[in-house]
């Protein structure tokens, strides 16, 4: 079975610091996709950042990168030069490519992230 | 720009009720989804459906039905909801990569 799991249920971070919250994952397909998202107090699913499994890579976008490990099964989100705007619940979701997977996501149970002035 | 449309943003209902929760994409994507949000338990798959008429249950569908008549609508029922099911609903559309949410459903049922 597929599983996604955060340990961490809150992170408090000094603006202007970097911070890394952790994901691991569980899954015996070769084939799949990490994602992470992140959920301000309005609401909203923000997409974040993308890693495919077979990425040779780690992702960035912006202050975003991903810290693929793929032997450890982890996806670690690393944001760089915290902003007050980063304060935010952020889940780790994977996406099956096998066939019959038809795209579903399967969520972690998310970190809150407080950034502190 | 692209959008998932959920038709209401809050919702109270009475236990009992039949409720429908109404989304709509206008991507033209395959693939939707509903999603129940939780504190401590992140979002849970209730059911998706990757076609027209096609429906596929998630990990969590014991007490919801859904509908897809067209592709671009998905609609989640509640046949008889109980207060256990208040929560904060979730719709997605996808087409492979890319995954659009709505802005959800905050359903309280008393």
């Amino acid at each position: 079975a597929q599983k996604i799991t955060q340990t961490q249920p809150g992170m408090f971070v000094q603006e202007k610091e970097a911070v890394t919250l952790d994901c691991t994952y569980d899954t015996s397909d070769p084939s799949y996709g990490l994602f992470w998202y992140k959920q301000p107090s309005s609401g909203e699913m923000i997409f974040l950042i993308y890693q495919g499994s077979y990425d040779q890579q780690n992702a960035t976008e912006g202050r975003y990168s991903l810290n693929f490990q793929k032997a450890r099964k982890s996806a670690n989100l690393v944001i760089s030069a915290s902003q007050l705007g980063d304060s935010a619940m952020y889940f780790c979701a994977m996406r099956s490519d096998s066939r019959g997977g038809y795209n579903k996501l399967i969520f972690g149970a998310g970190t809150r992230l407080a950034v502190h002035p | 720009d692209v959008k998932v449309t959920q038709s209401s943003r809050y919702l109270v209902k009475r236990t009992g009720e039949k409720v429908f929760l109404e989304c709509v994409q206008d991507m033209d994507h395959e693939n939707m989804f509903w999603y129940r949000q939780d504190p401590g338990l992140g979002l849970r798959l209730i059911y998706f459906s990757y076609d027209v008429k096609m429906k596929e249950k998630g990990d969590i569908p014991e007490g919801y039905s859904v509908s897809r008549e067209k592709k671009e609508r998905f609609s989640l029922i509640l046949e008889s909801a109980s207060t256990n099911q208040t929560s904060m609903y979730l719709c997605a559309s996808s087409h492979y990569y890319g995954y659009t949410f709505g802005s959800g459903t905050r359903l309280t049922v008393v």
